[in-house]
């Protein structure tokens, strides 16, 4: 079954503990991406990829970083989260951004006290 | 910069009816259009895709148009049912290809 797999679904955390939430995908597609999405603002973009080892910054990377070292695998780290960073968390993936379907991931619900 | 519009923000009706839900972006200068479904607590479904150089798209009941020189974009669900219940999002891929930018929905509440 073609999907997008995310980990945690849920997390707890305290501000400042590193923290990494994992997305694979089995498509083998090209491009990756992560979303943030918080009542009132919608979807955001934070970072993307277009394959492996070429990722940039989306429209709020601030406070994230994130690597594309194998094809399936788009990790999103948090280095020092803070409560700001409180938000649900979407991976997707397709084949490439601006031609094919956008599947995502169920989302990662992150909170940070 | 790409702005994304949804109107209504919610829209409530009994089952059985036709309803239309409405897109509009700032920049027709677009890749590709996408509808998509979310239930509550849960990842985004594309429904719909309409490449910028066709007019439409059909699945089911389920129909989606694109006019990109008006910066408008119309899902259209014929016979609307309790489960088609959810929040549907717009979205366009940007000009330079590596993003979708998101409308913030319409949710819709189908009763029985």
């Amino acid at each position: 079954e073609a999907q997008v797999t995310q980990n945690p679904r849920y997390l707890i955390t305290v501000t400042g503990k590193k923290l990494t939430v994992t997305c694979s995908q089995n498509m083998n597609h090209e491009y990756m991406s992560w979303y943030r999405q918080d009542p009132g603002l919608g979807l955001r973009q934070i970072y993307y990829s277009m394959n492996v080892e070429v990722t940039d910054k989306g429209d709020v990377p601030e406070g994230y970083k994130v690597s594309r070292k194998e094809k399936r695998n788009f990790p999103l780290i948090l280095e020092s989260p803070s409560p700001n960073q409180t938000s649900l968390y979407f991976c997707a993936s397709s084949l490439g951004a601006s031609t094919g379907e956008l599947f995502f991931g169920e989302g990662s619900r992150l909170t940070v006290l | 910069k790409q702005e994304v519009t949804q109107i209504p923000a919610a829209l409530s009706v009994p089952e059985g009816e036709n309803l239309v839900l409405n897109c509009s972006f700032t920049d027709s200068a677009i890749y590709n259009l996408q509808w998509f479904r979310q239930d509550p607590g849960k990842g985004l479904t594309s429904l719909l895709l309409i490449q910028s150089s066709q007019r439409e798209q059909t699945s089911g009941r389920l129909n989606a148009s694109l006019d990109k020189s008006s910066g408008r974009s119309t899902l259209y669900i014929a016979a609307s049912q309790p489960g088609d219940s959810a929040t549907y999002l717009c979205a366009v891929a940007n000009q330079a290809g590596t993003a979708l930018i998101f409308g913030k929905g319409t949710t819709l509440s189908v009763s029985s």
